[in-house]
């Protein structure tokens, strides 16, 4: 398996432009998690799938932030309009629901 | 809510040297599971260690192995036969049964120096 793919693995984008962030999960996996890595706030869960229904996004800062997972094998994390604060690791992970996550590679976003 | 607290921001060790991290976590949760994920300069995130709570002994993969105390609420991570690859950041993570999302520490920077 390839394992969890994200698209793109770096981003550089003004402020006030909409950023698309893409996952495909691994195959098989019902949960899809999206995560945020900043150096100030460690990771921090922004919303999570499970059989493409989003559970919780409770941690998605703000309207600005959205996300979708039209089918099992792709999700996108939009941010429109974005801002520097935005600038961050951005990591999708899937699991099996066995509690442990496979991450993907990260995509790194930089908000000038 | 639970928690989870990475005592030591940074830790350095000598290759083929034994290093211990730690790692506390506070829940009134009795069935949960317990992660220590690595995350290298790459920044990709790997999975090292998985325990249950329900289980009395402690994981083991291969130079990694656990140290966990249910009713110390302490999950410490042993890495013996350092290696160079070794070096990265080390995060601890926490799942409760009843759901799927993981509560992550601050994580310890671990270097191996030859």
């Amino acid at each position: 398996d390839a394992g969890v793919i994200q698209s793109p693995r770096h981003e550089v984008t003004e402020m006030g432009q909409e950023v698309t962030l893409r996952c495909k999960p691994i195959s098989g996996h019902d949960y899809l998690f999206w995560y945020r890595q900043t150096m100030m706030r460690g990771l921090e869960l922004l919303i999570y799938f499970n059989n493409n229904v989003p559970i919780d996004d409770s941690g998605m800062p703000e309207d600005r932030f959205s996300a979708k997972m039209p089918n099992a094998s792709f999700s996108t994390l939009k941010i429109q309009p974005s801002e520097p604060r935005d600038s961050a690791v951005y990591f999708c992970a899937s699991s099996p629901g066995a509690h442990e996550q496979f991450f993907g590679p990260g995509t790194r976003l930089t908000v000038l | 809510a639970q928690t989870v607290t990475q005592s030591q921001p940074e830790m350095s060790v000598q290759e083929a040297e034994t290093v211990t991290l730690s790692c506390t976590y506070d829940t009134s949760e009795s069935n949960y599971y317990l992660f220590w994920y690595k995350q290298p300069p790459s920044r990709q995130m790997i999975l090292v260690i998985r325990q249950e709570a329900y289980k009395q002994q402690n994981a083991t993969e291969n130079r990694f192995s656990v140290n966990f105390q249910k009713a110390a609420k302490s999950f410490s991570l042993k890495i013996s036969d350092s290696q160079l690859g070794d070096t990265a950041m080390y995060f601890c993570a926490f799942s409760a049964a009843y759901g799927n999302k993981l509560v992550f520490g601050a994580g310890t920077i671990l270097r191996v120096k030859s």
